[in-house]
């Protein structure tokens, strides 16, 4: 079965300084992966998807995401946080077969300090 | 604002009781997914329609039951709430059900039981 796998429950940085956000997967087949970004009392907010190609996907927000097959991984990234990106953080990936609903990850906490 | 819409909101009712969620997806999408997100569970898969039928269930109980509408609107039935059930419901929808679409989501409906 599809699964991601979310390895921090929480990331600190300081404004200004880049973030990495951790994503590993485990697919058979193709990894279809996505990252959503949640403030307090929203909904989910797709920022960027990998589907296929280049490795490095630039998504919403100044948010960009590589994806490594060799390690399983989608590590979202950007090179200076903002207080603003303070946020719950879901990685994600499509289940396959007929229904493909997408299987989240169990969210990282990103709290950028000013 | 993703497009997708979800009422009410806020929903606070008495265990026991049966409540009806009600999700309108983006204009122009077939699939429409429901979620539970609570504290100890995170993110769970509940159902999935795609263009008027049942495509997937996921972790559904059988007190919970949905359908979605000829005009593509869909409604989650919860009924004989337990305490437990109080969670943040939410919807989601895409134009397919192909893996390499996004999914949109709305601002969920906060659900407590007491």
């Amino acid at each position: 079965a599809q699964s991601v796998a979310q390895p921090e429950d929480q990331v600190n940085v300081a404004e200004g300084n880049p973030l990495t956000v951790k994503c590993t997967y485990s697919v058979s087949g193709n990894p279809y992966l996505f990252w959503y970004v949640q403030y307090p009392n929203r909904g989910l907010q797709f920022l960027l998807k990998y589907i296929t190609g280049d490795n490095l996907v630039k998504g919403s927000y100044g948010f960009e995401a590589e994806f490594n097959k060799s390690q399983t991984s989608f590590h979202l990234k950007k090179p200076s946080a903002l207080v603003s990106d303070s946020a719950l953080y879901f990685c994600a990936v499509r289940d396959g077969g007929a229904t493909n609903k997408l299987i989240f990850g169990t969210g990282t906490l990103l709290a950028v300090q000013p | 604002d993703s497009g997708v819409t979800q009422t009410p909101k806020h929903l606070i009712t008495a265990t026991g009781q049966r409540v009806t969620l009600r999700c309108s997806p983006r204009s122009g999408d077939l699939s429409v997914y429901w979620y539970q997100q609570s504290l100890d569970q995170g993110l769970q898969f509940l159902i999935q329609y795609y263009n008027g039928e049942e495509r997937a269930k996921g972790n559904i109980l059988e007190r919970f039951s949905a359908q979605q509408f000829p005009d593509l609107h869909s409604e989650l039935n919860l009924s004989s709430l337990e305490l437990g059930d109080s969670a943040l419901y939410f919807c989601a929808s895409s134009v397919t059900t192909e893996g390499n679409t996004e999914a949109f989501f709305g601002q969920g409906t906060r659900l407590t039981v007491v």
